[in-house]
């Protein structure tokens, strides 16, 4: 158990539509970073939140955005809906000065059709 | 080319058998992790390493930061070992954000 929830656990879009993925964490987590995992690949970094301010952005369009709220959750959204969108996307937080352990969720599988 | 290299990409055992899952790395990190991910997706962290080799229970890490290289060790196998195994490191250069490898597909038949 590592106290990181993420909601809902598997989701079916279509092309086009917007999509929002949460992630509790637990208190103290100040920093959150969201992964995009395709099938059979490792997890990419899309980006992270420390502070509820982005701190750091990987090699994903714009169409990706994030929230960070004061209360350790956070979300991700996703607009415009592409087929290769389709996915496991985790959240991980970490504790302010621990910030090299992450703790993982269970992640949210997307289906985009 | 990848910054974070895992070998092999998948490999299958008979159960009792010892497994080795090699990573490396090409450049500075501040920590590498080993994960494991079952099927439906959960990952759950096995270890963290700066340094040295760490044990727990049937699972060995060690790691060797001149060389860029960490192994995973899995002793006396078993079916439940079944799983993805995911190296991933903190590049210093890139503060806090997780790279990593592409993964060790293992399968440990009964």
């Amino acid at each position: 158990e590592t106290g990181v929830t993420q909601s809902p656990t598997h989701l079916i879009k279509t092309r086009g539509q917007q999509v929002t993925l949460r992630c509790s964490s637990q208190s103290g987590h100040n920093t959150v970073s969201w992964y995009q995992q395709a099938l059979g690949q490792g997890p990419q970094f899309i980006f992270q939140y420390y502070r509820e301010e982005e701190n750091g952005r990987g090699n994903f369009p714009p169409r990706f955005s994030g929230l960070q709220f004061p209360n350790y959750s956070s979300e991700l959204n996703v607009n415009a809906l592409e087929l290769d969108d389709s996915a496991l996307y985790l959240c991980a937080s970490s504790l302010e000065g621990a910030q090299n352990i992450q703790y993982f969720g269970a992640g949210t599988r997307l289906s985009v059709l | 080319k990848n910054e974070v290299e895992q070998s092999p990409q998948n490999l299958t055992a008979q159960e009792g058998e010892f497994i080795t899952i090699n990573c490396s790395y090409s450049v500075g990190i501040s920590a590498l992790h080993w994960l494991q991910q079952h099927p439906g997706g959960g990952i759950v962290s096995l270890f963290m390493l700066s340094s040295g080799k760490k044990k727990h229970g049937r699972l060995i890490a060690t790691i060797n930061i001149q060389e860029k290289h960490s192994s995973l060790h899995i002793t006396a196998s078993h079916p439940r070992d079944s799983a993805v195994y995911i190296c991933a490191v903190l590049i210093k250069a890139a503060g806090n954000k997780l790279t990593f490898g592409g993964g060790t597909r293992v399968l440990v038949k009964p």
